[in-house]
């Protein structure tokens, strides 16, 4: 079973608004990753968030992470159309490989 | 410079048939990846290369899987027998150890489709 579980599966916006997505997982964790998927090709890294932090900006991103809850939220700010994908969330536990979640699927409308 | 490639991009292939994917890893990256993504779903932790260490195979679905890492850098995954069920995207990602960072570079993905 996926180690990353997002919520909502699918979420639908328009564009300008803000767009969030959460992510729960279950073991510990060094570190929680994001990751943004086009058309079901290859992952782009977006923003890691290690154990001892609380949140984490990068542009139009922000992430945080409850380590007591063990769960992530990723808030893309003002949304684009460009911004429609699939966000993955993954942890690393391990520091060796990482376990994705089942993705949250953005569509945001011009 | 260049990625992570990945080839064929998009295979064809009977039921029965054997197939091979290919993967080329970012140069000097240590640790290299694949995973398998069915239709709408998160990704599949399938093998595991790290240096000259014994790889983790501890995600290969059955022993139709394997995989090898010549001169570690060029991987090849290996799909014996192929079954609709293999019908997915193959990914590979290749991450630098030594460097300490955790991100890791996926290629494009080879499509694959047993009909």
């Amino acid at each position: 079973s996926q180690q990353g579980e997002e919520d909502p599966q699918a979420l639908s916006i328009q564009e300008g608004e803000n767009a969030t997505m959460n992510c729960s997982y279950k073991t510990s964790i060094n570190n929680l990753q994001w990751y943004r998927q086009n058309s079901g090709r290859g992952l782009v890294h977006l923003i890691l968030i290690r154990s001892n932090e609380r949140e984490k900006h990068s542009g139009r991103l922000r992430v945080t992470l409850d380590t007591s809850k063990k769960s992530s939220s990723l808030l893309i700010t003002a949304s684009r159309a460009a911004d429609t994908a699939s966000y993955f969330c993954a942890t690393d536990g391990s520091a060796r490989q990482l376990t994705f979640g089942s993705g949250t699927q953005l569509t945001v409308l011009p | 410079g260049a990625g992570v490639s990945q080839s064929p991009s998009n295979k064809v292939t009977e039921k029965g048939k054997d197939v091979e994917l290919r993967c080329d890893p970012i140069s000097g990256h240590t640790a290299l990846y694949w995973y398998r993504q069915s239709l709408g779903q998160g990704l599949e932790f399938l093998i595991y290369f790290q240096g000259n260490s014994a790889p983790d195979k501890s995600g290969l679905p059955s022993d139709r899987f394997s995989a090898e890492r010549t001169g570690g850098s060029v991987s090849t995954l290996t799909i014996q027998r192929t079954q609709q069920e293999d019908s997915a995207v193959y990914l590979c990602a290749s991450r630098d150890w030594v460097g300490g960072t955790y991100e890791q570079y996926f290629g494009p993905g080879t499509r694959l489709t047993v009909t």
